[in-house]
């Protein structure tokens, strides 16, 4: 079954501290893998998307990694914000063929930056 | 950066009402379009992907009779919930993307969501 799991749920982090979150994905034919950010009562925002091939990507003080041996893949927020306070979200596209697809969600994990 | 516009952001009305949402990209041409919903503390539940000029494919589960999507251009799709009730109730949210289905490497850019409540 096509599963992605994050962890933590929660996590409460001080302005300044780095960050590592995790997304542990049973997903098959693997495709790519999405880290996003959303906001409460927002959109999710990409922050980036890896392929097979890609062991890791940046975006700013946002750096993900994927070891795609061990299904696994991490986002490391760098020098917290007060802003960074969100829900992430790790989604891992699995590939059916053609242009079909299918896209699983993780459940995110909600990091509050406190001052 | 690709902006893609949702409206309205919240709307409340009676059950048994008919409600549309529209899903704009401003700046690009959205090949493929989704339809997400989330409730309260979850994550994102795909309903259906549309692209235009083409049928929309629904998820599992997901009612097309009850949940019509229209991609009628490659810069404008609408959710339309016919007959809401408020199971209904719940946050509405589109993305857009320049690329082909869900497993398409383009990033899918979201618009804001809409808050649909049903009394």
């Amino acid at each position: 079954k096509n599963q992605v799991e994050q962890s933590p749920q929660s996590l409460i982090i001080l302005e300044g501290k780095n960050c590592t979150l995790q997304c542990n994905y049973t997903v098959s034919p693997f495709s790519n893998l999405r880290w996003y950010k959303q906001d409460t009562g927002r959109g999710p925002v990409s922050l980036t998307i890896m392929t097979f091939s890609e062991n890791t990507k940046s975006n700013g003080r946002y750096t993900a990694t994927l070891d795609a041996d061990t299904k696994q893949s991490s986002l490391h927020i760098t020098a917290s914000q007060l802003s960074d306070s969100a829900s992430y979200i790790c989604v891992v596209s699995a590939r059916y063929g053609g242009s079909q697809g299918n896209l699983i969600f993780g459940k995110g994990t909600k990091l509050s930056v406190k001052p | 950066g690709a902006v893609v516009s949702q409206h309205p952001s919240r709307v409340i009305c009676k059950s048994g009402t008919s409600v549309k949402i529209e899903c704009r990209s401003l700046d690009f041409q959205a090949t493929t379009m989704f339809w997400y919903r989330q409730f309260p503390k979850q994550s994102l539940m795909l309903m259906a992907t549309s692209n235009e000029g083409s049928k929309a494919t629904y998820e599992q589960g997901v009612e097309k009779d009850k949940f019509l999507i229209n991609h009628a251009s490659l810069t404008l799709s609408t959710l339309t919930v016919t007959s809401a009730h408020p199971e209904d109730s719940s946050f509405y949210i589109c993305s857009a993307s320049s690329g082909q289905g869900v497993s398409s490497n383009q990033p899918q850019h979201f618009g804001d969501g809409t808050r649909l409540s049903i009394l």
